[in-house]
């Protein structure tokens, strides 16, 4: 079925500095996600994405996190200054329609 | 808000057993929910394994099943003889019909199928 890969796999941060998470989605789907998932919590919608644009926000996408396509390429998730709270395991998605989302593997963030 | 709660894991079944993982739902906010049920096998990133947009009809995949009541708010998965290749862990969720937004996922439920 249609991919979407995630970049890095795994991502060892000190707090307060900047990551970038970086989400290579389907090619020709037009809406994008990201969601957060904290060990042994469920996953939780963060954000989403559609014509250079975002949607929707949940109270989880803080304002230290932002959200870019530039030039259609690599979907990505700035978190700029880390915090501790935000090590987790963060899942981009997409799709072509308001329909199915493609889930990628996922990128393991350690925040130190 | 919405919620999906699901059985706690983890399951343990043996090949050519049956298998209902129970899942039922709240939407709030959502008047005509889409029910969903992804799959993580080892090793795999999250991949639908059925989904359902109709209150009362059945969705199938692999053998596994699951019918949207909407009476009782239920998704249950449910598959008559489980194969040692069904080990994975199995997320009930659910969206807003029409709308492009975030999937509101239960816990997850790993099940392992044993030879």
């Amino acid at each position: 079925g249609p991919k979407v890969l995630q970049i890095p796999s795994h991502q060892i941060i000190d707090m307060g500095q900047m990551v970038t998470l970086n989400c290579d989605p389907v090619s020709n789907h037009l809406y994008f996600y990201w969601y957060k998932q904290i060990l042994g919590q469920q996953m939780e919608f963060l954000v989403n994405f559609y014509n250079g644009k975002v949607m929707e926000k949940s109270k989880l996408f803080k304002d230290q996190f932002s959200v870019e396509r530039p030039d259609g390429s690599y979907f990505t998730l700035k978190i700029q200054p880390t915090a501790l709270e935000d090590s987790a395991v963060y899942f981009c998605a997409s799709s072509l329609r308001e329909d199915t989302q493609y889930f990628g593997p996922g990128t393991r963030l350690l925040v130190l | 808000g919405d919620s999906v709660t699901q059985t706690e894991g983890p399951v343990t079944v043996s090949e050519s057993e049956s298998l209902i993982i129970n899942c039922t739902y709240s939407a709030t906010s959502i008047a005509y929910p889409n029910l969903f049920w992804y799959v993580r096998y080892p090793g795999e990133g999250l991949q639908l394994l059925l989904k359902v947009i109709t209150a009362g009809q059945k969705g199938s995949s692999r053998g596994f099943e699951a019918t949207y009541n909407k009476e009782t708010t239920s998704f249950h998965l449910q598959k008559a003889s489980v194969q040692e290749s069904d080990s994975a862990v199995y997320y009930c969720a659910l969206g807003d019909r029409g709308y492009a937004q975030g999937l509101t996922f239960g816990l997850g439920t790993r099940v392992s199928v044993f030879p």
